[in-house]
């Protein structure tokens, strides 16, 4: 069964505190990598994707692969009240069907 | 950037009835859509591929004479839900594969299904 496991939280972090978010995958077949914010009653937003190994930075969020590890990870930096939202991380493999596999998601809570 | 429509955003329905539910992409041609299903809490699950000229592809579990995909143009998918029960109460999303490489992928806005 080829599966993408999150923690479902919630994660609950302080305003400003780093908030770091992880996944794991089955497939070691998966080439491309993803995150995703989904705020209640809406349509998951991208946020980051990776696709080699090591950290990738983009303002505040940082995405890590490790492909050996099978572990793809999302940090957070100066979280914000705004950022509370379930994060879904997700891959897709090179078989060339392009289908996305998702993740249960991790529902993080910034406190103010 | 690339635009996904769904249509309708939200839809109440009888149990018994069908729903009909529109994707369309409205800015590239779009030979595969995905169709995604999300139950409260829960995470996106794939239920079928609909390919443009020839028949959807269902995902193990998934009743194709139940959730019927035609897939009539390259801008358009839908997904109807014939004889909806409340189980089939869901938050329907389509997801394109974008036309410059596949690590791009659209979503549609989602459809909320409540089925009374």
């Amino acid at each position: 069964q080829k599966e993408v496991e999150q923690n479902s939280g919630p994660l609950s972090v302080p305003e400003g505190a780093i908030a770091s978010l992880n996944c794991t995958y089955s497939d070691r077949g998966s080439q491309s990598f993803f995150w995703y914010r989904q705020y209640s009653g809406k349509s998951p937003e991208l946020i980051m994707s990776i696709y080699s190994n090591g950290d990738k930075e983009d303002g505040r969020f940082t995405a890590q692969l490790n492909k050996a590890s099978q572990y793809v990870s999302l940090l957070i930096r100066d979280s914000q009240p705004s950022d509370s939202a379930t994060y879904l991380c997700a891959v897709s493999t090179s078989t060339g069907r392009r289908a996305l596999t998702f993740g249960s998601g991790t529902r993080l809570q910034v406190q103010p | 950037g690339a635009v996904v429509s769904q249509h309708p955003s939200w839809v109440i329905c009888k149990s018994g009835t069908s729903v009909k539910i529109e994707c369309r992409s409205l800015d590239f041609q779009a030979t595969t859509m995905f169709w995604y299903r999300q139950f409260p809490k829960q995470s996106l699950m794939l239920m079928a591929t609909s390919n443009e000229g020839s028949k959807a592809t269902y995902e193990q579990g998934v009743e194709k004479d139940k959730f019927l995909i035609n897939h009539a143009s390259l801008t358009l998918s839908t997904l109807t839900v014939t004889s909806a029960h409340p189980e089939d109460s869901s938050f329907y999303i389509c997801i394109l594969p974008g036309p410059s490489g596949y690590n791009e992928q659209f979503f549609g806005p989602g459809t909320r299904l409540t089925v009374l």
